[in-house]
């Protein structure tokens, strides 16, 4: 299994800033993603992040909103800009390990407040 | 669209009760499925998951579910609930494994709470 670390875990911002989330696997992954969780519902698909080239994102979500990274196979970042109270939200990476076909860790989640 | 649905948003048992939670997903071709649970203050993990094959898979902490390809059902099982189950359980669902791979759709999960 692969085990996924987030920075920061938990941040409170101002409304108009950015934040940018770290998410580091302890192995080479085939596949990384960012889901979001809004308080009272489930996890929403942000993107698929795609080492060397650019995120796909999926409907509703756009890369100025939501640039991401993946500059190797282990690591990613999403960045959350100009935020505004509805961007309130735990923001979470995953990763599907080599060889463990469509199994998706999940990190711990980053929780992000915009006032 | 495609879409996963939980039929139960909080269920509350007490110890040795059985479970059953419902999740149904709407789209006509192959699917992945599974179930995630998050415990309190933890991150999510993976409970079973079904690819293919026999479609009553078990899984950890001897949770089971049942795929019904007639009835787009995937619902978990548990005979007897401990009080260690306190969770939020997540149905989810992978779209034509080839194209779509990894990208989970998720139900809006189900609150469980056990009182001893």
């Amino acid at each position: 299994s692969a085990v996924i670390s987030q920075k920061p875990s938990r941040d409170i911002c101002q409304r108009g800033t950015s934040l940018t989330i770290q998410c580091q696997v302890d192995s080479q992954v085939t596949m990384m993603f960012w889901y979001r969780q809004q308080p009272g519902q489930s996890l929403t698909l942000i993107a698929t992040a795609n080492q060397g080239s650019e995120a796909t994102y999926e409907s509703g979500f756009v890369i100025d909103k939501f640039p991401i990274s993946r500059p190797n196979l282990t690591f990613s970042t999403l960045t959350v800009s100009n935020m505004s109270p509805e961007d309130s939200s735990i923001y979470l990476c995953s990763a599907v390990d080599r060889g463990l076909e469509n199994e998706q860790f999940f990190g711990p989640g980053t929780r992000l407040t915009v006032l | 669209a495609q879409s996963v649905s939980q039929h139960n948003h909080h269920v509350i048992l007490s110890e040795a009760a059985s479970l059953e939670l419902g999740c149904n997903y709407s789209y006509g071709g192959t699917v992945n499925l599974f179930w995630y649970v998050q415990y309190p203050g933890q991150h999510l993990q993976l409970l079973l998951k079904y690819f293919s094959g026999d479609p009553l898979v078990k899984g950890i902490k001897g949770f089971e579910a049942e795929f019904i390809k007639s009835k787009f059902s995937f619902n978990l099982r548990k005979p007897s609930v401990q009080w260690s189950d306190t969770a939020e359980y997540f149905c989810a669902v992978i779209l034509d494994r080839g194209s779509t791979l990894g990208r989970l759709y998720f139900g809006r999960g189900t609150q469980l709470t056990v009182w001893p």
